[in-house]
């Protein structure tokens, strides 16, 4: 079945720091979303990407999707002690119907440090 | 207002017992969802309901029992629990079946 891949699986970085993360998939998908998920709480949704090649912003955080339609990109600028949390990305195929499954990638853990 | 709430929060319970995990939202969302988190933090796909219709339904044991009796609420009964049951469940709901869900905080599961 269709798989996402995240990388990095973790890092730890400095307050301050920019950082990077990326989603990748054998599968083509129609729309890219990245999640945060805090500890002890449900994902929020960060960012959605609906084409290829899209770049998109909110506040520090910015995505893209990728031009393959395979991969998506999302970098967070100047990080503070609050962006520690799970970032998952997410991709829907839209084939048959809007009704299709939301697929989660295994997430990236990002710890900073003050 | 909470937009999608779960309850209960934490539910601890005995092997074989049956319990129901109750989801309400008040967004006006027509779709549902069921996802579970596993213990290595992976998002997976139960079931989803659409306008009070079941759409999706993984390869998830019988045991397991969705019921949307309207469209801003789905529960969660599950029979029988056995140890591999444990796990944080969190409900979703989206608009029209599309990616940008609202999640609940979850229902921490612990069988033992």
């Amino acid at each position: 079945g269709q798989q996402l891949n995240q990388s990095p699986q973790s890092m730890f970085i400095q307050e301050g720091e920019d950082v990077s993360m990326n989603c990748t998939s054998s599968s083509i998908f129609n729309t890219w979303l990245w999640y945060k998920q805090d500890p002890g709480e449900g994902p929020v949704l960060l960012i959605a990407l609906y084409k290829a090649g899209e770049l998109t912003s909110n506040g520090r955080l910015t995505a893209q999707f990728g031009i393959t339609r395979k991969d998506s990109f999302l970098n967070i600028s100047a990080s503070i002690p609050s962006d520690v949390g799970i970032y998952f990305c997410a991709g829907q195929s839209l084939k048959k119907t809007s009704y299709d499954k939301v697929i989660f990638g295994p997430g990236t853990s990002l710890s900073v440090i003050p | 207002d909470t937009a999608v709430s779960q309850t209960p929060k934490y539910l601890v319970t005995q092997m074989g017992n049956d319990k129901s995990i109750k989801c309400e939202q008040n967004l006006g969302h027509d779709t549902m969802y069921w996802y579970k988190q596993d213990s290595k933090k992976f998002l997976k796909i139960m079931f989803s309901y659409n306008n009070k219709e079941l759409i999706i339904n993984e390869t998830v044991p019988n045991r397991f029992s969705p019921k949307s009796p309207d469209k801003a609420h789905l529960n969660l009964h599950i029979n029988s629990l056995e140890l591999g049951d444990s796990a944080v469940y969190f409900c979703a709901s989206s608009q029209g079946g599309g990616a940008r869900y609202t999640f609940g905080s979850g229902t921490r599961l612990t069988v033992v």
